[in-house]
């Protein structure tokens, strides 16, 4: 089945320490978002790319950078974690035109 | 700039009892909206949407969702709810040419037996 993969589930890393999360597609979809879920909280963007063009949030953290380096991939880097950044973190797919945009499962990030 | 609010964080109700979980938006622009659900640490999923025409939009698990243009909202109801539609529900409007989703607070349905 067609879908959106991240890896890992659950990630655990030191506070300061720098951090990837993947997001994989097997839709062929041109547009990945990247959002960021706090506990109970909705989830908020940080950033998207279409195709290759990275779309920031004005309000994203510069701790937060991201890599697509081809269609099905899409990296979130988180350079130092604080305490702070614990949080599910979203990955979404949509095919440009479309409405819809498909979320892989998440990976829920803490920081000790 | 666009907003969406869920007016209940949490919406306790027994089994087979109806529910509405409300949704309020503002935009100065058409929208589209959305209805997502989320099961515990999991993704989330597509309930329902409304793109145009109808205004009755229908989920094929039985909750149905009102754009009601005049009154700016989208809230979503089921009419016999079961114990495992718990789970938390948020209300999206997609913003533009980006499809950038931006999200409501979230609805906590709680279904007990």
């Amino acid at each position: 089945d067609a879908m959106v993969i991240q890896n890992p589930r659950y990630q655990v890393t030191q506070f300061g320490k720098p951090v990837t999360l993947s997001c994989s597609q097997t839709l062929n979809h041109n547009v990945m978002y990247w959002y960021q879920q706090k506990s109970s909280q909705a989830p908020k963007l940080l950033f998207h790319y279409y195709d290759k063009d990275f779309n920031n949030e004005a309000d994203t953290p510069d701790n937060f950078q991201s890599r697509r380096p081809n269609t099905s991939f899409c990296f979130l880097d988180i350079r130092s974690p604080g305490l702070g950044d614990a949080a599910m973190y979203l990955c979404a797919t949509r095919e440009g035109g479309s409405d819809e945009q498909y979320f892989g499962p998440g990976t829920r990030l803490t920081v000790t | 700039a666009q907003s969406v609010t869920q007016l209940d964080s949490q919406v306790p109700v027994f089994e087979e009892a109806p529910v509405e979980l409300r949704c309020n938006y503002s935009s100065s622009v058409s929208v589209y909206l959305f209805w997502y659900v989320q099961y515990p640490n999991q993704g989330l999923q597509l309930l329902l949407k409304y793109l145009s025409g109808s205004t009755l939009v229908e989920s094929i698990n039985g909750f149905e969702a009102e754009f009601n243009k005049s009154q700016t909202s989208f809230h979503l109801r089921k009419p016999s709810v079961h114990i495992s539609d718990t789970a938390e529900y948020f209300c999206a409007v997609s913003e533009g040419n980006t499809g950038k989703l931006i999200f409501g607070q979230g609805t906590t349905l709680q279904v007990k037996p």
